[in-house]
């Protein structure tokens, strides 16, 4: 079965700083993976996604991920954080992009220090 | 612009009340999911739908209901609520081209 782990519950940065989150996955044959973040009392927002391809990714709002499948991994960063990053992060791992079979992560909540 | 509303975005309710949680789509997706978000768990998925007529059984659906009569809504039922069921629900929606959209969440509690 597929499944998805965060390592890291809560994080706190501060501003300007540089930023990873780490996300590992277990799934079978080659999965798609998603980053998708979330502010207080918001809906979720996709940041970025990898399906193949060039196994480093970016994404909005400064954002990158890179795909390591010998690790099972695809980490989130960032250069450098702002205020406004504060959020909780949520790594997804699925066989496609709409289906029902997405695995969510437990999430990583993001804090920045001015 | 197309969007996906849930309605309410807050209730509280008492243990053995019936709950109806409601989310409306635009974007003309066949795709249609509920989940609930709970601390440590991440987002788990409740009930799913492919199509008009079409309901699927997620990995947490015990004490859930869901009916779909037409593309754009896809209402959660609770048939009879349970302090378990304290949660923020999400509604999503998805196509192959576009992805997954969320709503903004409904925050459910039962006294």
């Amino acid at each position: 079965a597929q499944s998805v782990t965060q390592p890291d519950i809560h994080i706190t940065v501060s501003e300007g700083a540089s930023l990873e989150l780490r996300c590992n996955y277990s799934y079978g044959a080659t999965p798609y993976l998603f980053w998708y973040v979330q502010s207080p009392g918001q809906g979720l927002q996709l940041l970025l996604k990898y399906f193949s391809g060039d196994t480093l990714v970016q994404g909005i709002k400064g954002f990158e991920a890179e795909f390591k499948r010998s690790q099972s991994s695809f980490n989130l960063r960032k250069p450098s954080v702002h205020w406004s990053d504060a959020a909780e992060y949520f790594c997804a791992v699925g066989a496609d992009n709409y289906g029902q079979n997405f695995v969510f992560g437990p999430g990583t909540r993001l804090s920045v220090l001015p | 612009d197309a969007e996906i509303t849930q309605s309410p975005r807050h209730k509280i309710t008492e243990t053995g009340r019936q709950v109806t949680l409601a989310c409306h789509q635009t974007w003309n997706h066949n795709n249609m999911f509920w989940y609930r978000q709970d601390l440590g768990h991440g987002l788990r998925l409740i009930h799913y739908s492919y199509g008009v007529h079409d309901t699927n059984k997620g990995e947490v659906s015990d004490g859930y209901s869901v009916s779909r009569s037409n593309t754009e809504d896809l209402p959660l039922t609770l048939e009879s609520a349970a302090s378990s069921q304290t949660s923020v629900y999400f509604c999503a929606s998805s196509d192959s081209n576009y992805g997954y959209t969320f709503g903004s969440g409904t925050r459910l509690t039962v006294v």
